[in-house]
């Protein structure tokens, strides 16, 4: 079984031009997150998606940044218009559906991606 | 969502063994207390998850007193390959566990 696989691992654009990351969750999971690290910092939550849908974007900027996970295909995160201040790891997670009353299912990690603005 | 706070760093020595306590006063009935290892250029990996007294597996231990408010992450002998960020999260059920700084744990030999 896959673990969970995120491209490209490294991607350099100039100010002004969309960076669109790829995250495929690990099979039979429904459930992605995105995290941004920057240099020497924790992980900062960014979006969480089931199939289809958006649960919570609460930790994404509301302006140049959407994410997606479409029905079939990897999840997408796309950056728009990047500056530098978008340099950084960014990191996506699948978990499976929790069982009801269960704890919270692990996330699975992917490599990262990541991405320089010059 | 229940905050967490832990250290921000710590060092310690091979051979040693190393507890990691982690806070979160306002954790729920229902909230699960995970904990995460990250190295350097890789994403986050699960080490461990209790709900209260003692969890162990074949990498570390988790200590959680009844009251609930703290958990204690502890790694037997530590190596250099040890040295790593620890997250300490907690959620239910609802996948709502957050990130955040977690502590620098730096093994010198």
């Amino acid at each position: 079984n896959a673990g969970v696989m995120q491209n490209p691992r490294h991607l350099v654009r100039r100010r002004g031009q969309e960076a669109r990351l790829r995250c495929s969750p690990m099979k039979g999971h429904s459930h992605v997150y995105w995290y941004r690290q920057l240099p020497e910092e924790g992980l900062k939550f960014m979006v969480y998606l089931q199939k289809e849908n958006i649960i919570d974007e609460s930790g994404m900027p509301k302006e140049r940044f959407s994410a997606e996970f479409p029905k079939e295909g990897p999840s997408i995160l796309r950056i728009q218009q990047v500056v530098r201040g978008d340099s950084a790891a960014y990191f996506c997670a699948s978990s499976p559906l929790p069982p009801a009353g269960g704890p919270s299912e692990t996330q699975y990690f992917g490599p990262g991606t990541r991405l320089l603005v010059l | 969502l229940a905050k967490t706070t832990q250290p921000i760093s710590m060092d310690s020595y091979e051979g040693q063994e190393v507890n990691i306590t982690c806070s979160h006063n306002n954790i729920a009935t229902n909230d699960y207390i995970t904990w995460y290892q990250q190295f350097p250029s890789q994403g986050p990996r699960f080490i461990i998850q209790g709900y209260k007294t003692k969890v162990t597996n074949e990498v570390a231990s988790l200590f959680i007193p009844a009251d609930r408010k703290s958990s204690t992450l502890s790694l037997p002998r530590v190596s250099l390959s040890d040295t790593a960020v620890y997250y300490c999260l907690v959620g239910d059920n609802n996948n709502d566990m957050r990130f955040g700084a977690g502590t620098r744990l730096t093994v010198k030999p």
